[in-house]
């Protein structure tokens, strides 16, 4: 069955250092997303992404965040300086298209952790 | 805007027990609904889900009816193993937003 793959699953960083994280959606999806988990807490909407463009962008995803399709297969999340409250899990979703009703398919996650 | 809530937990069950989790959400359109369930360590995976009012989403003897009167989706499954230990996720998407409730943790001994 294809799935979202995510690198790295786990990062230890440095507060004011940037990080990239990886994810590979489902091949044949259009719509791609991060999410957040900070430990404990409910699951956050950050940013969705179509067409090489943000489609969507929660209050969250401030000027410290960006996000990129590379090339054809790549989506990455970055974080420019990262605070200590950017601890937190990262999931990468992707879904067919947005149609309500498509289910949104999730990676098993980064951790990262800012120290 | 739309939202989620769902019952706070944890909920701690012998195993055979019977499973409620409670969910009730608010929307401005016709969301479709679904439960993620997160095990220890890993990420989120789609438990079941129903698109429209009165549609029951069913998987691994779990079930969830689409409630559009009551505006509920509440979770249940008859009896428990300890294998499902974990943390349940009820969400809605309708072609604007994707929200997820706070999630209700689950533990079942044996």
């Amino acid at each position: 069955e294809p799935e979202v793959t995510q690198t790295p699953s786990h990062q230890v960083t440095q507060m004011g250092q940037e990080v990239i994280l990886r994810c590979v959606p489902i091949s044949n999806h259009l719509y791609f997303y991060w999410y957040r988990q900070i430990l404990g807490q409910k699951v956050e909407f950050l940013v969705s992404f179509y067409n090489n463009e943000i489609s969507e962008k929660s209050e969250i995803f401030d000027d410290q965040f960006s996000v990129e399709r590379p090339d054809g297969s790549n989506f990455t999340l970055k974080i420019r300086s990262t605070k200590l409250e950017d601890s937190a899990m990262y999931f990468c979703a992707s879904s067919p298209d947005r149609v309500s009703g498509n289910t949104i398919y999730f990676g098993e996650g980064s951790w990262l952790t800012v120290v | 805007g739309n939202s989620v809530t769902q019952m706070e937990g944890p909920v701690t069950l012998s195993e055979e027990a019977f499973l409620t989790i409670n969910c009730t959400y608010t929307a401005t359109g016709y969301p479709s609904l679904f439960w993620y369930v997160q095990y220890p360590g890993e990420g989120l995976q789609l438990l079941l889900k129903a698109t429209k009012a009165d549609d029951k989403g069913s998987n691994k003897g779990f079930e969830a009816t689409y409630r559009k009167e009551t505006t509920s989706f509440h979770l249940e499954k008859g009896s428990v193993q300890v294998s499902d230990s974990a943390v349940y996720f009820c969400a809605l998407s309708d072609p604007n937003d994707m929200r997820f409730g706070a999630g209700t943790r689950l533990t079942v001994k044996p």
